[in-house]
């Protein structure tokens, strides 16, 4: 069984750019979340992808957008980057069902300067 | 929305000490996880606790759902526990479990 994969494992942009990271959810599960965590702080949910469709969203602008596509992996957009953006952007699935165990990638580190 | 306060935020504790972990959630939720988040940053998952108890080798945890609070045990610590612990929580709305995580409990075991 595959556990949740994220790429880039590191990245580091210019404010004003455009970023997108990649998220594989665990084998058979069809639900991905994305989180963002800033340093020395707890996890903020970003939104969450059921079946290719947004299925909630947490108190973050629209510059953050995302998909979901068919194999069920997942892909985090966020335009016209700011220097508070500078996180780990953390990738949860979780199987339909099962849907309250959210299982966590390793993130993606990005720093904006 | 919801309140997750965790405590104490830190500490620091000898090798083979036993530690008490604490989780007080402002509201009722559908479920609760603890998470250890290692210092390249993964969360791992401790345990899924809506209510009860469960064990896991060393590690314990109780939720007692009508009181809002959970407690997480770890017994004979050694240097590899070190790192944050966070409980998060779950208010189910409209199918959308999102994740409300806790301030967080840093711990240190020094060998």
């Amino acid at each position: 069984e595959t556990g949740v994969t994220q790429s880039p494992t590191h990245l580091i942009k210019t404010r004003g750019q455009q970023v997108t990271l990649r998220c594989s959810s665990q084998s058979g599960h069809n639900t991905v979340s994305w989180y963002q965590q800033a340093l020395g702080q707890g996890p903020q949910f970003i939104f969450q992808y059921y079946r290719e469709e947004e299925n909630g969203r947490g108190n973050f602008p629209p510059r953050f957008s995302g998909l979901q596509f068919p194999n069920y992996s997942s892909e985090l957009n966020v335009n016209a980057l700011e220097l508070d953006d500078s996180a780990l952007y953390l990738c949860a699935s979780s199987l339909e069902g099962h849907t309250y165990e959210q299982y966590f990638g390793p993130g993606t580190r990005l720093t904006v300067t | 929305g919801i309140q997750v306060e965790q405590s104490p935020p830190d500490l620091i504790l000898q090798e083979g000490a036993n530690s008490t972990l604490r989780c007080n959630f402002s509201d009722s939720v559908n479920n609760l996880q603890w998470f250890h988040q290692n210092p390249w940053g993964q969360l791992i998952n401790l345990f899924y606790i809506p209510s009860g108890t469960k064990q896991n080798g060393r590690l314990s945890a109780t939720t007692v759902a009508t009181e809002r609070y959970s407690l997480l045990y770890i017994s004979s610590s050694q240097t590899t526990d070190s790192g944050v612990y966070f409980c998060a929580v779950v208010i189910s709305n409209f199918g959308n479990e999102k994740l409300t995580f806790g301030t967080g409990t840093r711990l240190t075991i020094i060998p």
